[in-house]
């Protein structure tokens, strides 16, 4: 597609349930990456897929928090279990290649109740 | 873990002002790419660096990695209205690890 696209934009959740985000990335883009960002910071790295392999998950903040990308584009990143603390922007970003720009898409706003 | 140290926080001039906004770290890091991110919006790719001491320009943004890879500033000359919303730099220590981001720069321009 011409952009990342995530989905949904916005997600309102019960505590306790979970949740699954989507994102798209650019066609062709090898990389992926999750981002979390609360209001008023900068994105704060979750982690991130080469092709199909997660490379890195250690910004992942605990056990009910996952990622796949079974194979090698649509990414889903779950989170079990939710809690308020876990609200926040979820954002995806692309990359032709490792080390290459990252371009962000729109993001999900999450907001657990 | 890795921290990038954004400066100022917060910024507000007048149209025509230039503006420099700089960010710092403890850590070498091989690439400094530099994002403007508008309400609502991801943050999108102003410039990236990618040698220390390069010194790019992309229109009326000129951005440099410093010479001790510990370091990155931006500048963004004969400010106007359109420039407002918020600029964060990204740094990363070695090809295919993560882009570490600051904390972001508000920038605000009166017309």
């Amino acid at each position: 597609g011409a952009g990342v696209s995530q989905s949904p934009r916005y997600k309102v959740t019960k505590r306790g349930q979970d949740v699954a985000l989507r994102c798209d990335p650019i066609s062709g883009h090898v990389s992926l990456y999750w981002y979390r960002q609360a209001l008023g910071q900068g994105p704060e790295f979750l982690t991130y897929f080469n092709y199909e392999a997660q490379q890195d998950k250690s910004g992942l903040p605990n056990d009910r928090f996952s990622a796949e990308r079974p194979e090698g584009s649509i990414s889903t990143l779950t989170i079990q279990r939710t809690e308020q603390r876990d609200s926040a922007m979820y954002r995806c970003a692309s990359s032709l290649a490792r080390g290459e720009k990252l371009f962000f898409g729109s993001g999900t706003q999450l907001s657990v109740l | 873990g890795q921290q990038l140290n954004q400066s100022p926080q917060s910024m507000f001039i007048q149209e025509g002002e230039d503006v420099s906004m700089n960010c710092t770290s403890s850590s070498i890091f091989n690439t400094w790419l530099w994002y403007k991110q508008d309400p609502g919006e991801g943050p999108v790719l102003l410039i990236a660096l990618y040698k220390a001491g390069e010194l790019t320009s992309n229109g009326r943004l000129t951005a440099q990695f410093g010479i001790t890879r510990k370091d990155s500033f931006l500048n963004i000359s004969a400010s106007i209205p359109s420039d407002v919303g918020i600029y964060f730099c990204a740094g990363r220590q070695t090809s295919g690890s993560r882009l570490t981001f600051g904390e972001g720069t508000q920038l605000t321009v009166n017309p």
